[in-house]
């Protein structure tokens, strides 16, 4: 069964300040790995996806992870902070009904609340 | 082009009557997903169509729950008798088909928020 844990319900960094949100899973396939940003009120939308390949991701809005398989990891990071980072972040794995497939539903983490000082 | 949409935006019902949330998934995109976004429970997932196939309603949290999808395309998830603990914003995601490759990228309506009082 697949499961992911976010490491702190909220995050508070000052403007221009690297931002790191932690987030752990587990699977029993290969996983997908997937960050969601929810701005207040809004849907959500995707910033990075890992699926196979380079470990190391890049999103939108100045984001990237890296997939550690050895850590269970796929933290979230940015080099400096802005105001409109401000907002909830979601990690996720994909629950794959198969090994070759790569459908299946998101387990999401709890989500992290990020807050951005000016 | 046009995203997953979701209609109505907001509802409030009365505890005990039942409740239709709509979602119309991108054009083309043959899996449609239902998640609940609540306080306490955060993002589950409820119910997951495919195609033609068969519905994964592992999510459900009770038979009160329901959901259809008409001509592959709109979806709508029913709630009866509705319960306070029923209060949640409802999500719809769509995704492209398998064989596209891309079939794991989930594109988000806005969702329905519900309040049962």
């Amino acid at each position: 069964a697949q499961s992911v844990t976010q490491l702190g319900s909220h995050v508070s960094v000052s403007e221009g300040a690297l931002v790191l949100l932690r987030c752990n899973y587990s699977s029993s396939v290969p996983p997908y790995l997937f960050w969601y940003v929810q701005y207040p009120n809004q849907g959500l939308q995707l910033l990075l996806k890992y699926t196979t390949g380079a470990t190391l991701v890049k999103g939108i809005n100045g984001f990237e992870a890296e997939f550690k398989k050895s850590e269970t990891s796929f933290h979230l990071t940015k080099p400096s902070a802005h105001m409109s980072d401000a907002a909830e972040y979601f990690c996720a794995v994909s629950d794959r009904r198969d090994y070759g497939g790569s459908q299946g539903n998101l387990i999401f983490g709890k989500g992290t609340k990020l807050s951005v000082k000016p | 082009g046009a995203g997953v949409s979701q209609s109505p935006s907001n509802k409030v019902t009365e505890k005990g009557k039942d409740v239709e949330l709509r979602c119309d998934p991108i054009s083309g995109h043959t899996a449609l997903y239902w998640y609940r976004q609540s306080l306490g429970q955060g993002l589950e997932f409820l119910i997951y169509f495919q195609g033609n196939s068969a519905p994964d309603k592992s999510g459900l949290p009770s038979d009160r729950f329901s959901a259809e999808r008409t001509g592959g395309s709109v979806s709508t998830l029913t709630i009866q008798r509705t319960q306070q603990e029923d209060s949640a914003v409802y999500l719809c995601a769509s995704s492209l088909p398998e064989w596209t490759g891309a079939a794991y990228e989930q594109y988000f309506g806005p969702g329905t928020r519900l309040t049962v009082t």
